[in-house]
């Protein structure tokens, strides 16, 4: 019964390859976000989708490209890894007809070699 | 500026002791949640408190929203209590501004 999720937990891979990341939430929420937590452990947004709408697209390389099929799905495509994209990036959900009270995912650590 | 600033930046604690973590936000920032990161990374919400007071075991939490700042006090700390306390607020109706943290660790 995990309320929002996200694979893979762990992703090692080689600079210049692309990868994936996916985010599911099951808690009927319409908004979903992605962030990224640096080594310093700071958490920056990334991306927001409302009703697989996008509606926060922060400074972030165009490497960077975010899909939502649904309002439960949330992607993060990433093309030509570089060693700076070696993050722990999260996945969050929120219900935008009420409480601001947002939910994460337990993350997916990105090491870029 | 949109900021979300926490004090103290770290803190050791005994096993028993009382602390107290503050958050102070800008006037852009409303809708104050708090977290803890805990050793293995997993962020854990532990309230959301646009205002008032509220209280879950040894955790309570106060924001008064006028002054724009909210506290976390932590009793009788365990060493599971450990870990990065963020708060983060809310800039318009979807963006959330987190703090920098407060990193606790708390010694048996």
């Amino acid at each position: 019964d995990t309320a929002v999720s996200q694979t893979p937990k762990y992703l090692v891979t080689q600079m210049g390859n692309d990868k994936s990341i996916k985010c599911e939430q099951n808690l009927g929420h319409d908004t979903m976000y992605w962030y990224k937590q640096d080594s310093k452990k700071f958490l920056k947004i990334m991306f927001s989708y409302n009703n697989k709408e996008l509606i926060i697209n922060e400074t972030v390389p165009n490497r960077f490209s975010p899909k939502s099929p649904d309002k439960a799905h949330l992607n993060l495509h990433i093309n030509s890894l570089e060693l700076g994209d070696s993050a722990v990036y999260f996945c969050a959900s929120k219900w935008s007809g009420g409480s601001y009270e947002q939910y994460f995912g337990p993350g997916t650590r990105l090491t870029v070699t | 500026g949109i900021q979300v600033e926490q004090s103290p930046p770290d803190l050791i604690l005994q096993e028993g002791a009382n602390s107290t973590l503050r958050c102070n936000f800008s006037d852009s920032v409303n809708n104050l949640q708090w977290f803890h990161q805990n050793p293995w990374g997993q962020l854990i919400n532990l309230f959301y408190i646009p205002s008032g007071t509220k209280q879950n075991g040894r955790l309570s939490a106060t924001t008064v929203a006028t002054e724009r700042y909210s506290l976390l006090y932590i009793s009788s700390s365990q060493t599971t209590d450990s870990g990065v306390y963020f708060c983060a607020g809310v800039s318009g109706t979807y963006k959330y501004i987190f703090g920098t943290g407060t990193r606790l660790k708390v010694l048996a």
